[in-house]
C-alpha cells in the first residue's frame, strides 16, 4: 500500500463543465506530480508541484491548474472540459530532500477515472 | 529526457525468469534508468533504477550495457501477479525541488502464463 489517495475513485461529467479532483500524498512527501493517462496509453505529465509551487508543467493548456497545501494533499482542477479529458488521472508523491539524489521513489496513487460525456 | 523502445507485449511462463529489455540509445550522461510497472486499474508502481552498474533489489534486477544505450529487467520467477505494463524510463539527475517529470511510453505488456 502506497499511502497516496486519490478521490474520487469515478466521475461523470459533461463537457463544458468544471471539475476538481483530489490527491493525499503519502505522508512526509513535499512534491506531488498529476498525470493524465488515456486509455492504452501511458501516463502524461501534466505538472508537478513542490512546497506549494508549480516547478514544471508538461504540454498541457492553462485550463488545467492545480494547488497544493500546506499539509502536501493536493487539487487538479480542470475547466471547460472536453471528450478528450476522458482519462485515469493519476497522482505521485516524494520526498525532495537536501541535496542531490536519485534514489527517491515516486508513489502514485489509484487514480480518478474521469469520463466526459 | 531521452526516448525508450520496448517491444508492446511479451509472454513468460509461471516460474520462469522474465527479461524485459529497453533500447535507450540516446542517453545522456547524466540520466539514470527506472522501471516502473501498472498492473491493470492501479497506479504505476516504482521497480528499480540504475545509473551504469548492474542493480538487485527484492523485486527485480537491473542490467544495464556498458555503453548504457540498452538495459534488461529480469523478474527471476515471474508469478501470475506480475502480469502488468512494465515501462521503461530515462530522466535526469534529480536535484531539491527540481523538476521530477517522468515520460512514459507505451511499455511492454507482459503476460504470464500458467
Amino acid at each position: 500500500e502506497t499511502g497516496v489517495t486519490q478521490s474520487p475513485t469515478h466521475l461523470i461529467k459533461t463537457r463544458g463543465q468544471q471539475v476538481t479532483l483530489r490527491c493525499s500524498s503519502q505522508s512526509g512527501h513535499n512534491t506531488v506530480s498529476w498525470y493524465q493517462q488515456a486509455l492504452g496509453q501511458g501516463p502524461q505529465f501534466i505538472f508537478q508541484y513542490y512546497r506549494e509551487e508549480e516547478n514544471g508543467r508538461g504540454n498541457f493548456p492553462p485550463r488545467f491548474s492545480g494547488l497544493q497545501f500546506p499539509n502536501y494533499s493536493s487539487e487538479l482542477n480542470v475547466n471547460a472540459l472536453e471528450l478528450d479529458d476522458s482519462a485515469l488521472y493519476l497522482c505521485a508523491s516524494s520526498q525532495m530532500g537536501s541535496g542531490q539524489g536519485p534514489s527517491y521513489e515516486q508513489y502514485f496513487g489509484p487514480g480518478t477515472r474521469l469520463t466526459v460525456t | 529526457d531521452a526516448k525508450t523502445t520496448q517491444p508492446p507485449s511479451m509472454d513468460c511462463a509461471e516460474g520462469r525468469a522474465a527479461n524485459l529489455p529497453c533500447n535507450h540509445s540516446t542517453i545522456s550522461g547524466n540520466e539514470y534508468v527506472y522501471w516502473y510497472r501498472q498492473i491493470h486499474s492501479q497506479g504505476p508502481q516504482y521497480i528499480i533504477h540504475g545509473l551504469k552498474n548492474n542493480e538487485t533489489n527484492e523485486m527485480a534486477s537491473l542490467i544495464i550495457t556498458e555503453d548504457r544505450k540498452s538495459s534488461t529487467l529480469i523478474l527471476p520467477h515471474a508469478t501470475l501477479r506480475d502480469t502488468a505494463v512494465y515501462y521503461c524510463i530515462v530522466r535526469p539527475y534529480p536535484v531539491s525541488g527540481g523538476y521530477q517529470k517522468v515520460t512514459f511510453g507505451t511499455g511492454t505488456k507482459l503476460q504470464v502464463i500458467p
